[in-house]
């Protein structure tokens, strides 16, 4: 069925490292794509999202680029930093006749200092 | 603006006891979720509720009930709590439409022994 996969964590980085977070998705059609991240103890809160195929969705030094021919939608980041750890959610769109959203399973991210 | 609250932030019950989870939103929101989060198995929606009045099953329903009480409030209700329903619960809200993102609420901690 339509379903978003994203890398296994615990991702694990020293501060100033380059991050990328995979996350493809199967659906038919090109529904909107979003990332969410969870810091501990809170609840989920959008980081960036791209409604289109080719659309670069960017935030606090985050990107993602929705890509239709490899049905991607990867996270980014060329430095990041200890307050980055966090749990990062990939979504997408359920259908075209609802509000519903399908999350991934989650990816734990830890920067060290 | 509060966005959206959840009351209680822990709950511990017993095995067959009832008890109601709050929510509510002030973003004149139509949309609203309820979702369960466990370890390793992302969120997962328990219901939908696309507006005032109507409720639509999620991917596990089963134990649960819920209302639609006005356009601000969508309450989660366990009947006879079970051990397997440990987990963080989740309310969030979205405006009506395909490139809306959900906001969602800090959470609550349920315990059931």
């Amino acid at each position: 069925g339509d379903s978003v996969t994203q890398m296994e964590g615990p991702v694990t980085l020293s501060e100033e490292a380059f991050l990328t977070i995979n996350c493809t998705y199967t659906a038919t059609g090109y529904p909107s794509l979003f990332w969410y991240v969870q810091y501990p103890g809170e609840g989920l809160q959008l980081l960036l999202k791209a409604t289109k195929a080719d659309d670069k969705g960017s935030n606090k030094g985050f990107e993602a680029t929705y890509r239709k021919e490899t049905t991607s939608f990867h996270l980014e980041k060329g430095s990041v930093q200890v307050s980055d750890s966090a749990v990062y959610f990939c979504a997408r769109r359920a259908n075209d006749h609802d509000d519903k959203i399908i999350f991934g399973k989650g990816t734990r991210l830890h920067i060290l200092p | 603006n509060a966005g959206v609250t959840q009351t209680p932030k822990f709950q511990v019950l017993k095995t067959g006891q009832s008890m109601t989870l709050q929510c509510a939103q002030d973003m004149n929101h139509n949309s609203m979720y309820w979702y369960r989060q466990d370890p390793g198995m992302g969120l997962r929606l328990i219901y939908y509720s696309a507006s005032e009045g109507t409720t639509d099953k999620g991917e596990v329903p089963n134990g649960y009930n819920v209302s639609r009480l006005n356009k601000r409030e969508f309450s989660l209700r366990l009947e006879s709590a079970a051990p397997s329903q440990t987990s963080v619960y989740f309310c969030a809200s979205s405006r009506r439409g395909r490139n809306y993102e959900q906001y969602f609420g800090p959470g609550t901690r349920l315990t059931v022994t």
